[in-house]
């Protein structure tokens, strides 16, 4: 279990440039979910998957955002044309299914996007 | 819908005293609850967590806390805080018995622990 990875772990852009962030899951994990984290609040939901279905994207931001998990393992997260507001800790999280249905996510280290 | 308050935003104090961190959630169903703590520029980390069963729940660091279904409350308690305490805590709460659930998270509290 070598834990959930995000690459890169800084990412300084400009605005209107498109980025890509990657997240490799914990092995044996069917579920990945993104969540993104600005300043001084709590990480809030993006999207989920369950191995490479999107079951849930109504909570991306906008258009601009879009995820993909082509083979039900790493995920990639994309913002096209960035703005200065999408500067924000990206955190990518995996999981489980485990007893009484409970679902514990194990969070990467994440990817800070400064959009100057 | 789910949410979460944490009431404090800052908690400062010294090294081996006791620290409690409030949380508090509202759910029109039942729920799971969660502790994790993150460090300067780093992910979250699960402290412990709440499914079911006993209401004093510990985990990792010395740190454990209560479910109080009536107060619909989940407090963090460490007997003697150390140094490398110091971090942002966050409360998190999700849908119990469900397929998948997305965590809601609190604002945090920031744990300032001195000499």
């Amino acid at each position: 279990d070598t834990g959930v990875s995000q690459n890169p772990r800084h990412k300084i852009t400009k605005r209107g440039q498109n980025v890509t962030f990657r997240c490799d899951p914990i092995s044996e994990h069917n579920r990945l979910y993104w969540y993104r984290q600005t300043l001084g609040q709590g990480p809030e939901f993006l999207t989920y998957f369950q191995n490479e279905a999107q079951l849930e994207k109504s909570r991306l931001l906008s258009d601009r955002f879009s995820a993909e998990r082509p083979k039900g393992s790493f995920s990639t997260l994309e913002i096209q044309r960035t703005e200065q507001g999408d500067s924000a800790m990206y955190l990518c999280a995996s999981s489980s299914r485990g007893g009484q249905g409970s679902d514990t996510q194990y969070f990467g280290p994440g990817t800070r996007l400064t959009v100057l | 819908a789910q949410s979460v308050t944490q009431l404090d935003s800052q908690v400062p104090v010294f090294e081996e005293a006791p620290v409690e961190l409030r949380c508090n959630y509202s759910s029109s169903v039942s729920v799971y609850l969660f502790w994790y703590v993150q460090y300067p520029n780093q992910g979250l980390q699960l402290l412990l967590k709440y499914l079911s069963g006993s209401t004093l729940v510990k985990g990792i660091n010395g740190f454990e806390a209560e479910f109080n279904k009536s107060q619909t409350s989940f407090h963090l308690r460490k007997p003697s805080v150390h140094i490398s305490d110091t971090a942002e805590y966050f409360c998190a709460v999700t849908q119990g018995n469900s397929g998948y659930s997305t965590l809601t998270f609190g604002k945090g509290t920031m744990l300032l622990v001195s000499p």
